[in-house]
């Protein structure tokens, strides 16, 4: 089975801050890496997939990259609607798994 | 427009079996590629997958639930069913449905799941006597 680690859990950060959040398997997945933002009370949303291709609609600040264990998600200018919870995802063996989350707060 | 939603109990005894039930719309899980999985998440905690069901009827659980899990889908009526048995108050959370589109297999002959783009709203589910 594939583990996800994300680093970190939580960060604080300032509207215009880029941002930085990593995720590694415990084993190669290649590029089958997805990423998903959860606002407090609601459905996740996916923003990435294939680790670097941007989902319809979100916004070209976030971005993706990586292959094999290590990954990265990328916001270059933190807006305050991208204060939520991340998580990464494996979608290249079942089981499929999540990352712990990483919680973006205001500083 | 794509859409899926969750049904079911919103509170079942410790032992009872819980059964949830996804509806869906705006795509046929008789598609190539198509899935629909369950993804819960306790309060104040992380997503855990749950559990997939392909198009072509292949099935995969969580290991450390797989003795629990059961899916099952009847494409006529754009439904997906979770029972999850034996339900302990650990098993609170909400349960979310979701579609994942775009799976194939990659150049190794490897067959990889696609990402889960629509998700459903989610429906609690409180586990107590």
């Amino acid at each position: 089975d594939s583990q996800m680690t994300q680093s970190p859990s939580s960060l604080s950060a300032s509207v215009g801050d880029r941002v930085t959040i990593t995720c590694r398997a415990s084993q190669s997945i290649s590029s089958h890496l997805n990423w998903y933002q959860q606002k407090t009370g609601k459905a996740p949303k996916l923003l990435i997939y294939a680790a670097s291709t941007l989902q319809s609609g979100v916004p070209s600040r976030f971005s993706g990259s990586g292959s094999g264990t290590d990954f990265t998600l990328t916001i270059s200018s933190l807006q305050p609607e991208d204060f939520a919870t991340y998580y990464c995802q494996q979608s290249y063996s079942t089981p499929l798994s999540f990352g712990g989350g990483t919680k973006v707060e205001i500083k | 427009q794509v859409t899926l939603r969750e049904s079911g109990p919103a509170l079942v005894k410790p032992t009872q079996t819980l059964i949830l039930t996804c509806t869906f719309s705006g795509f046929s899980l008789s598609t190539t590629g198509m899935c629909v999985s369950w993804v819960r998440q306790p309060p104040g905690k992380a997503l855990e997958w749950l559990a997939l069901i392909d198009w072509d009827d292949d099935r995969y659980s969580s290991t450390f639930l797989k003795t629990r899990l059961t899916i099952s889908k009847d494409t006529s009526k754009n439904q997906v069913v979770l029972t999850m048995a034996n339900m302990d108050p650990a098993d609170t959370a909400t349960y979310y449905c979701a579609r994942g589109a775009g799976g194939r297999y990659d150049r190794s002959g490897h067959y990889v799941h696609g990402a889960f783009d629509i998700w459903g709203q989610g429906t609690t589910v409180t586990v107590s006597s």
